[in-house]
């Protein structure tokens, strides 16, 4: 089983829409979680962190955590073309271990 | 945010010399550096991860004499590729962490290498 799980997609969604973007991870003790974008020739951009249990929002981004079912989301509202990338998921344990999931593509269509 | 930078941004070399390419923490000071390959369409590959003034800890699979690495500051860590074959060839990206920042990890803008 991997550490993290991700749908590699693709994922299509109008312009205007929600995109949504899930995330499964194994290790019950896992501590912090993170959503990064990735545009194509591109490194990764930290754009989401959640710590705890719930709903945090920035901007049109909603991170969702759920530690009882081990389940991390990604809500990106009013999609815009300049959303379309690769989204990764990403989980870090105790100390510096951080696991990456291997990604979602997304296209926001115009 | 937190900056990381990367230097060179690309590099052509011809096979059989060695790269070196430098990560630097520009506005905190990195406790943990992580050193990630990526080949086209392919997601992230850990290569190794490094504390400042201790050895590097090398991913199953990835040759840590081929791959020096070097964490000499809180704020530097050098990746050599010795000894550079075509199938070398990748975007190398680096990123540090530090508790500071609880635990983010802050990507590098990545060095393209092309080994002729």
């Amino acid at each position: 089983q991997k550490e993290v799980e991700q749908n590699s997609g693709p994922l299509s969604v109008p312009e205007g829409a929600i995109a949504s973007l899930n995330c499964t991870y194994s290790d019950r003790v896992s501590q912090s979680f993170f959503w990064y974008r990735q545009y194509s020739g591109k490194s990764p951009e930290l754009i989401m962190s959640i710590y705890s249990n719930g709903d945090k929002e920035d901007g049109r981004f909603t991170a969702q955590l759920n530690k009882a079912s081990q389940y991390v989301s990604l809500l990106i509202r009013d999609s815009q073309p300049s959303d379309s990338a690769t989204y990764l998921c990403a989980v870090r344990r105790t100390g510096n271990q951080f696991y990456f999931g291997t990604g979602t593509s997304l296209t926001v269509i115009p | 945010g937190a900056v990381v930078s990367q230097h060179p941004s690309w590099v052509i070399c011809k096979s059989g010399t060695s790269v070196k390419i430098e990560c630097r923490s520009l506005d905190f000071q990195a406790t943990t550096m992580f050193w990630y390959r990526q080949f086209p369409k392919q997601s992230l590959m850990l290569m190794a991860t490094s504390n400042e003034g201790s050895k590097a800890t090398y991913e199953q699979g990835v040759e840590k004499d081929k791959f020096l690495i070097n964490h000499a500051s809180l704020t530097l860590s050098t990746l050599t590729v010795t000894s550079a074959h075509p199938e070398d060839s990748s975007f190398y990206i680096c990123s540090a962490s530090t508790s500071g920042r609880l635990n983010e990890q802050f990507f590098g803008p990545g060095t393209r290498l092309t080994v002729l």
